[in-house]
């Protein structure tokens, strides 16, 4: 079946530096790409999303970045800070349809101080 | 704007007993959704919900599991009986027209 691999699964990063993590997908008619946030003990939280029509993405600190030749996107992480710490997720549609989205494994990203 | 509102927040039973997740999703989202989360990894999906249309439900294991969504709006999801592999967060989303997915916090459910 179609699949998303996500690395690292652990990261960890010094306060102010950068963080990138990577995921490819199996699916190629895939054009939505979301990436989640998961804090201890809370939901999924939606803090960036990117559509195929489009190669890169930016909201202040994060960026997103998708490849569809190669069935790369990628999030990027600028000055992190204490509170980007947390577990992130990626995602690819199956299809067109954002209503059927495959999850990626998860990265723990740790900022040291 | 209130987001997706789950109940229980935690539950524990013992196995062979029955338990009820109620989620109540954003106002006006027609698409729900219910993730099963096993610890270290993503969310699976194991049913989907077009208003009160059950649109999805091929990773629903239907011997033990169901759920409804009556009137479009609020839905349940049941395990009876439970398994100890059961034990994991089972979340809620929700979404407009299949854009977008908002999560609620989650049920963490522990079998015993």
């Amino acid at each position: 079946g179609e699949n998303v691999e996500q690395h690292p699964s652990t990261l960890s990063v010094q306060e102010g530096d950068s963080a990138v993590i990577k995921c490819t997908y199996s699916d190629s008619a895939s054009n939505y790409f979301p990436w989640y946030k998961q804090e201890l003990g809370k939901g999924p939280q939606l803090i960036i999303d990117i559509r195929s029509n489009v190669g890169e993405k930016k909201d202040q600190r994060i960026a997103v970045t998708l490849n569809k030749t190669a069935k790369h996107f990628s999030l990027h992480i600028t000055e992190t800070q204490p509170e980007d710490s947390a577990v992130y997720f990626c995602a690819a549609s199956l299809g067109s349809s954002a209503s059927k989205i495959i999850f990626g494994s998860g990265t723990r990203l740790s900022i040291r101080p | 704007e209130a987001g997706v509102v789950q109940s229980p927040r935690y539950k524990i039973i013992e196995k062979k007993q029955p338990v009820a997740f109620w989620c109540n999703p954003i106002s006006g989202h027609n698409t729900l959704y219910w993730y099963l989360q096993n610890l270290g990894q993503g969310p699976e999906l194991l049913i989907r919900y077009e208003n009160e249309e059950a649109v999805d439900d091929s990773q629903l294991p239907k011997d033990r599991f169901s759920a409804e969504r009556l009137k479009g709006v609020d839905s349940t999801l049941k395990i009876q009986p439970a398994e100890l592999g059961d034990s994991a967060v089972y979340l809620c989303a929700s979404s407009l027209d299949g854009r977008e997915q908002y999560f609620g916090p989650g049920t963490r459910l522990t079998v015993t």
